[in-house]
């Protein structure tokens, strides 16, 4: 079946410093894929998506780049700061569903 | 504009208990769909409503669970015999219409079950 698997955390970085969060995925078909962020006490928030192979999803100085030959959606960042501090979510959507699939999440800590 | 409530944010029942979780959609969106979050884990799928019709409800774990949306706004989960394993953030979400990647999801700020 379709599955989302990105690293564990915690990611403790200081700030400034570039992020990278592994994401891979399993799926039939052609998913759109997508990072949603959650910030210490609100709600799940789309952060960008990418839709078909090669498409680069961006926001906030956050970018993705949907890689079929790898099966992966990669978030990074150049310069992180304190404010990004939060989980990170990795979900795909399957083309003839709109259930999303998440992965485990990833804990983004940043230091200034 | 007003997002996605859910009422109550935190509920604390005893074993056996029935719970009802309730969610207001964005105005207007068609689609709204309910997610169990355990603790450490990523949200998983459980049904999926378009407006008052329950089209996918392959996520609900068990029988005891039971969702409805009879006007197409409202929604709620109900929870029947609660058990421990049921513990876990329940979120809402809602979308303009069905069709995939390009209808977000918005999320409310869930509903923290805890079944002692």
């Amino acid at each position: 079946g379709n599955s989302v698997t990105q690293m564990e955390g915690p990611v403790t970085l200081s700030e400034e410093a570039f992020l990278t969060i592994n994401c891979t995925y399993t799926a039939t078909g052609y998913p759109s894929l997508f990072w949603y962020v959650q910030y210490p006490g609100e709600g799940l928030q789309l952060l960008l998506k990418a839709t078909k192979a090669d498409d680069k999803g961006s926001n906030k100085g956050f970018e993705a780049t949907y890689r079929k030959e790898t099966t992966s959606f990669h978030l990074e960042k150049g310069s992180v700061q304190v404010s990004d501090s939060a989980v990170y979510f990795c979900a795909l959507l399957s083309y003839n569903t709109d259930k999303l699939i998440f992965g485990t999440g990833t804990r983004l800590q940043v230091f200034p | 504009g007003a997002g996605v409530s859910q009422s109550p944010r935190y509920k604390v029942a005893k074993r056996g208990q029935d719970v009802a979780l309730r969610c207001d959609p964005i105005s207007g969106h068609v689609s709204l769909f309910w997610y169990q979050q355990a603790l450490g884990q990523g949200p998983e799928f459980l049904t999926y409503f378009q407006n008052e019709a329950q089209l996918d409800k392959s996520g609900l774990p068990s029988d005891r669970f039971f969702a409805e949306r009879p006007e197409g706004s409202v929604s709620t989960l109900k929870i029947q015999r609660t058990q421990q394993e049921d513990s876990a953030v329940y979120l809402c979400a809602s979308s303009t219409s069905s069709g995939g990647a390009y209808n977000e999801q918005f999320f409310g700020p869930g509903t923290r079950l805890t079944v002692l």
